[in-house]
C-alpha cells in the first residue's frame, strides 16, 4: 500500500515551453500533497503544499506564477512549470499524505521526475 | 531556526558489520521523526518513524532507529549491513505544529563487500 506515482519520469523540453508533471496516490486518498525540488547531491527543498480543492501554499522564494499547482481530486496533483528555463532543470519529487492515518500520518513519496530544459 | 543535521556526508561500512547513520535535530516541542532512503534517480522510500512510545523503532529492511530526547537525536542503525543497503539516507522531522517535513542534508551509505 501507500504508493505514489509520478508522470512523466523524465522530460526534456525547450526553453520557453511549459511542462506538466502529475502526482497520483494510487491506493489511498490524499487531501494534502507536497512538491519538492532536489538539486544534485542536495537535500529536498519544499516548494509548495497542495491541498485538495483549494489554492496551494508556496514556500518563500518560490514563484507561484511559474510553478502552477492544481490539486483537483483526492488522488491527483499537478505541477506545471511555465515558461521553463535551463535553471529550472532539476529533479522534482511529490509526496502525499494518507488522510486516514490521522496524526501519525506519513508522507509517501513518488519516484520523481527529471526535468531537463535545453 | 528549526533544523535537522546529518553530520556525515558519507558512511562507509563493510558488509556484515553494524551501521549507524547519525541525525540530530533542533525543533521545538515534540516532533515526529522519520527516516527515508533514496536510490539513484528514484524518489524517497519510507523506512521508519517515531511518533511516541518506545524509543527504539523498528522499520523496513531490518533498520531501526533510536530516539534520544535528551540528546535530540534519532540515529539510524542496522545490526548487519548489506551491499544493497548502499544508498542516500535522509532524516526528516515534522514539528508538532506543522505538516511540513524538515529534511537533513542526507548521508550516503556505502557498504563494501
Amino acid at each position: 500500500g501507500a504508493v505514489v506515482s509520478q508522470h512523466p519520469s523524465r522530460v526534456i523540453c525547450k526553453s520557453g515551453t511549459s511542462v506538466k508533471i502529475e502526482c497520483r496516490s494510487l491506493d489511498f486518498q490524499a487531501t494534502t500533497m507536497f512538491w519538492y525540488r532536489q538539486f544534485p547531491k542536495k537535500s529536498l527543498m519544499l516548494m509548495a503544499t497542495s491541498n485538495e480543492g483549494s489554492k496551494a501554499t508556496y514556500e518563500q522564494g518560490v514563484e507561484k506564477d511559474k510553478f502552477l499547482i492544481n490539486h483537483a481530486s483526492l488522488t491527483l496533483s499537478t505541477l506545471t512549470v511555465t515558461s521553463a528555463h535551463p535553471e529550472d532543470s532539476s529533479f522534482y519529487i511529490c509526496s502525499a499524505r494518507d488522510r486516514l492515518e490521522g496524526v501519525q500520518e506519513t508522507q509517501y513519496f513518488g519516484p520523481g521526475t527529471r526535468l531537463l530544459v535545453l | 531556526a528549526q533544523s535537522v543535521a546529518q553530520p556525515e556526508d558519507q558512511v562507509n561500512v563493510a558488509e556484515g558489520n553494524p551501521l549507524t547513520v547519525k541525525c540530530t535535530y533542533s525543533v521545538s516541542g515534540n516532533p515526529y521523526l522519520f527516516w527515508y532512503v533514496q536510490y539513484p534517480n528514484r524518489g524517497l522510500q519510507f523506512l521508519l518513524k517515531y511518533i511516541t512510545g518506545d524509543n527504539l523503532v523498528k522499520g523496513s529492511y531490518g533498520f531501526e532507529a533510536e530516539f534520544n530526547k535528551s540528546q535530540t537525536s534519532f540515529h539510524l542503525k542496522k545490526p548487519s549491513a548489506l551491499v544493497s543497503d548502499s544508498a542516500l539516507y535522509f532524516c526528516a522531522v515534522r514539528p508538532y505544529n506543522t505538516d511540513k517535513l524538515i529534511f537533513g542534508t542526507g548521508t550516503r551509505l556505502q557498504v563494501f563487500p
